[in-house]
């Protein structure tokens, strides 16, 4: 079955590198997405993968995908006060739009 | 551009009662997908509309239910709500199902039931 796993909580200072990572064990799935939530607000989608890729990077976001390990990592350089949030990862099948979503990691950053 | 539009924003019911939520996806999207967040089961899938057609179903009773208009907009409607049901709950847009492609989230209707 899906189930997506996330560590709970990150803690990191102002102007150093954030890693948060996922592991998902759907064999089936294609797409993995990167949301952040902040408090009262909905889900903003920050980047996602195909699962043929092994890295993607937009800006200060680095995703790194281990498909053997099914293991995803999201790296935020130089975090800012401001990258203070839930972050989620999901998968996808390729057919239909049903995501699979982890529990969330609360990043705090400290300044 | 206009993102995806969720009405109401917060709305407060009472156990019985039923609720009607609506979702307005962006521009040239014709999928949307509903899901539920809840502090103690997170993130979970609704269904999924595509065409005015349910595509995916999760795992929530009948009482969950929802359709899709030519327009694209989408409702979901629970009835009989029970307290379990206070959520905020999540519409998602997509230009297609399936596939390559991004899925953009509204800010959520916030459910209470009292």
């Amino acid at each position: 079955g899906e189930d997506v796993e996330q560590s709970l909580f990150l803690s990191v200072r102002e102007g150093d590198s954030s890693v948060i990572n996922c592991t998902y064990t759907d064999s089936s799935s294609t797409y993995l997405y990167w949301y952040k939530q902040e408090p009262g607000a909905g889900l903003q989608l920050l980047t996602y993968i195909f699962s043929n890729m092994d890295m993607k990077q937009d800006q200060r976001l680095t995703v790194l995908l281990n498909k053997k390990d099914k293991h995803l990592s999201l790296r935020i350089a130089d975090t800012q006060t401001g990258d203070s949030a839930i972050y989620f990862c999901a998968e996808r099948p390729n057919a239909g739009n049903m995501l699979t979503f982890g529990g969330g990691t609360r990043l705090m950053v400290k300044p | 551009k206009a993102g995806v539009t969720q009405t109401p924003r917060y709305l407060i019911k009472t156990r019985g009662q039923q609720v009607t939520l609506s979702c307005s996806p962006i521009s040239g999207h014709r999928s949307v997908s509903w899901y539920q967040q809840t502090p103690g089961q997170g993130l979970q899938f609704l269904f999924e509309y595509f065409s005015e057609t349910q595509r995916n179903k999760g795992n929530f009773p009948g009482r969950f239910s929802g359709r899709q208009f030519s327009n694209s907009r989408s409702e979901m409607n629970v009835s009989t709500l029970e307290l379990g049901d206070s959520a905020l709950y999540l519409c998602a847009s997509s230009q297609r199902t399936g596939g390559p492609g991004e899925l953009f989230f509204g800010e959520g209707s916030r459910l209470t039931v009292l």
